[in-house]
């Protein structure tokens, strides 16, 4: 069965400063993940899939598959990155696995 | 604006009831997913069904169901309503049924509140 572990409920750090949000996830086939983020209790936003290695709002997130690790990193948090970040896990079949999610809070 | 329509935004009733969430999927999306988001569960897969047949259960109880119709919209039914019901109650659509390079996109959720 997929598992996808976001260990930080809560992260917070000044404007400016870098941030990584962690994920790890467990599967025994090949995965595809995504970052999903949620602000204020809103809809989800799809901000990153691994399979575009691109770069939404200046987040990157490279997939490691020796250490099953999907994390999502940012050089320098801006206020209005404050959220909730989802990491997922879409293995094969069609059902999207979520993280308990981490919220991410920005201080000036 | 993701595309994805849900109604009602918030809906309040009591203990014992049956209620009835309603969304439309993007244009020409055969998807749809029912997401329950909780304060102590997160974010909970309940069901998925594409183009009108059932496709994934996740952990929905057997007071919900749901289904699709011919055009694609998408119902979630929940009855014998119970105070731990409370949640944000999101749907998704997706183009195809695996969703593989075919990402969901979130409605804006339907609030309820069980009293």
């Amino acid at each position: 069965a997929q598992r996808v572990t976001q260990p930080e409920k809560l992260l917070s750090v000044f404007k400016g400063a870098p941030v990584e949000l962690k994920c790890n996830y467990s599967y025994s086939g090949s995965p595809e993940l995504f970052w999903y983020v949620q602000y204020s209790r809103q809809r989800l936003q799809l901000l990153l899939r691994h399979i575009s290695r691109e770069s939404i709002k200046g987040f990157t997130a490279d997939l490691n598959k020796g250490e099953t690790s999907f994390h999502l990193k940012k050089p320098f948090a801006q206020e209005e990155d404050s959220a909730m970040y989802y990491c997922a896990l879409m293995a094969s079949g069609s059902r999207l696995t979520f993280g308990e999610g981490t919220q991410l809070t920005v201080n000036p | 604006d993701s595309g994805v329509t849900q109604t009602p935004k918030h809906l309040i009733t009591a203990t014992g009831q049956r209620v009835t969430l309603r969304c439309s999927p993007r244009s020409g999306d055969l998807s749809v997913y029912w997401y329950q988001q909780s304060l102590d569960q997160g974010l909970q897969f309940l069901i998925q069904y594409y183009n009108g047949e059932e496709r994934a259960k996740g952990n929905i109880l057997e007071r919900f169901s749901a289904q699709q119709f011919p055009d694609l919209h998408s119902e979630l039914n929940l009855s014998s309503l119970e105070l731990g019901d409370s949640a944000l109650y999101f749907c998704a659509s997706s183009l195809r049924g695996s969703s593989y390079n075919s990402p969901l996109h979130f409605g804006n959720g339907t609030r309820l509140t069980v009293t």
